[in-house]
């Protein structure tokens, strides 16, 4: 593909109702990102995904937040129970492999919860 | 821990040199990059350095010292288009990701 692809682009939501975002990768690009935006924040790592390997999940702040990529691909990020501080830009980003790899980034999600 | 610093914002008039300086606290270090994030939009890749130096490419050149945990972007011949957030950004320990400062807002006027 021509670059890495979010979807929606916007959500809003009501406090406590559920979301699904979805990052559509680079083709061949094996390394997927989650960060979060938050206004006058920086980016905040969320989750790494890197081939087969076990996700590293240290970013994620609470167990309301998962997230999974299916075969090496699309990845969706759940957000349970949303709460209002959750919202924020949430941007995807894929590179060829991890680490020192340039990072491509999406067009991120921006999620308001009323 | 990691902690990334930089300045918050920065001003300059078209033509002129800045720098924008990122200094960085880490355990371990994996490399260094800068990333430009216009207003709205998803941030792009600027530079990479792991080794002490000066990496120049075209009007952007970045430096950086691993025993001072300093690293600097310099943007020449600024140009309006130049003004946007300049993210500096460490390799985290993990080496899974990146670590960003909360950016530098740069404004260029004429």
């Amino acid at each position: 593909g021509a670059g890495v692809s979010q979807s929606p682009s916007n959500k809003v939501t009501e406090k406590g109702k559920d979301v699904e975002l979805r990052c559509d990768p680079i083709s061949g690009h094996t390394a997927l990102y989650w960060y979060r935006q938050s206004l006058g924040q920086g980016l905040e790592f969320l989750i790494y995904f890197q081939g087969n390997s076990a996700p590293d999940k240290s970013g994620l702040p609470s167990d309301r937040f998962s997230a999974e990529r299916t075969g090496g691909s699309v990845s969706t990020l759940t957000i349970q129970r949303t709460q209002q501080e959750d919202s924020a830009v949430y941007l995807c980003a894929s590179s060829r492999a991890g680490g020192r790899y340039e990072q491509y980034f999406g067009p991120g999600t921006r999620l308001t919860v009323t | 821990g990691q902690n990334i610093d930089q300045p918050t914002e920065m001003t300059a008039t078209e033509g002129a040199i800045v720098q924008i300086n990122c200094t960085y606290q880490t355990s371990g270090f994996n490399g260094l990059f800068w990333y430009q994030q216009h207003a709205g939009e998803a941030p792009t890749f600027l530079s990479y350095n792991v080794l002490d130096g000066l990496e120049e490419k075209g009007r952007f050149s970045s430096f950086l010292s691993r025993s001072k945990g300093y690293s600097y972007l310099l943007l020449k011949e600024l140009q309006m288009k130049d003004s946007a957030s300049y993210l500096c950004a460490a390799i985290n320990q993990a080496g899974t990701a990146l670590i960003f400062g909360k950016g530098t807002t740069l404004s260029v006027s004429s």
